[in-house]
């Protein structure tokens, strides 16, 4: 099964700063992959997905990700942060169909002013 | 908003009960999902019901059951509860079979305790 590591639990960083959450991958071929965000008491929502092509994403919030093979990456980046993105962000992979996720443990974001 | 909502928001239940969880899924989705969020951890796949049939299981025991009704909208239900089963039930509903986004739509969830 294919699986997703984020190594980072907790990141905090000061607001305008920017940002770079890490997530590594288990998978032999070209991976699915997403980005989703939870922000306090809501449910989770998607920022942008890789499935093939142009391995620089762009997703919504002025978030992006890029995906390298030879790292096994697919991390996520945001020039400048705003207090509103502070949340856990959670990297996902699909296993036994693209709706049916494995996700990693999450980074919780901190921002301060 | 996603358009999907579960109710109830919050419970509180003691070891060996039952409880079920509801969802409606997002209009025009006929697929559901349900995932367990223990304090923490990121969500876990529990299983996906497609046109009122499950389609597809993670590591849950059968305690864990679900059902989908006509109007796509579905329940879990828990068995036996265990205080480990206190988490953050997440339900997400998607297009379904065909439409391959591989976006799903959660709603709010609901936050279950067993004492």
């Amino acid at each position: 099964a294919q699986s997703v590591t984020q190594p980072d639990i907790h990141i905090t960083v000061s607001e305008g700063a920017s940002l770079e959450l890490r997530c590594n991958y288990s998978y032999g071929a070209t991976p699915y992959l997403f980005w989703y965000v939870q922000s306090p008491g809501q449910g989770l929502q998607l920022l942008l997905k890789y499935f093939s092509g142009d391995t620089l994403v762009q997703g919504i919030k002025g978030f992006e990700a890029e995906f390298k093979r030879s790292q096994s990456s697919f991390n996520l980046r945001k020039p400048s942060v705003h207090w509103s993105d502070a949340a856990e962000y959670f990297c996902a992979v699909p296993n036994f169909g693209n709706e049916k996720l494995t996700f990693g443990t999450g980074t919780r974001l901190t921002i301060i002013p | 908003e996603t358009g999907v909502t579960q109710s109830p928001t919050h419970l509180i239940k003691t070891r060996g009960q039952q409880v079920t969880l509801r969802c409606s899924s997002q209009s025009g989705h006929n697929t559901v999902s349900w995932y367990q969020q223990a304090l923490g951890q990121g969500p876990q796949f529990i299983f996906q019901y497609y046109r009122e049939e499950e389609n597809g299981r993670g590591n849950f025991p059968p305690r864990f059951s679900g059902l989908q009704f006509p109007n796509y909208s579905s329940e879990l239900n828990v068995n036996a509860l265990e205080l480990d089963d206190s988490a953050l039930y997440l339900c997400a509903s998607s297009g379904g079979a065909g439409t391959n986004t591989g976006e799903l739509f959660f709603g709010e969830g609901s936050r279950l305790t067993v004492l």
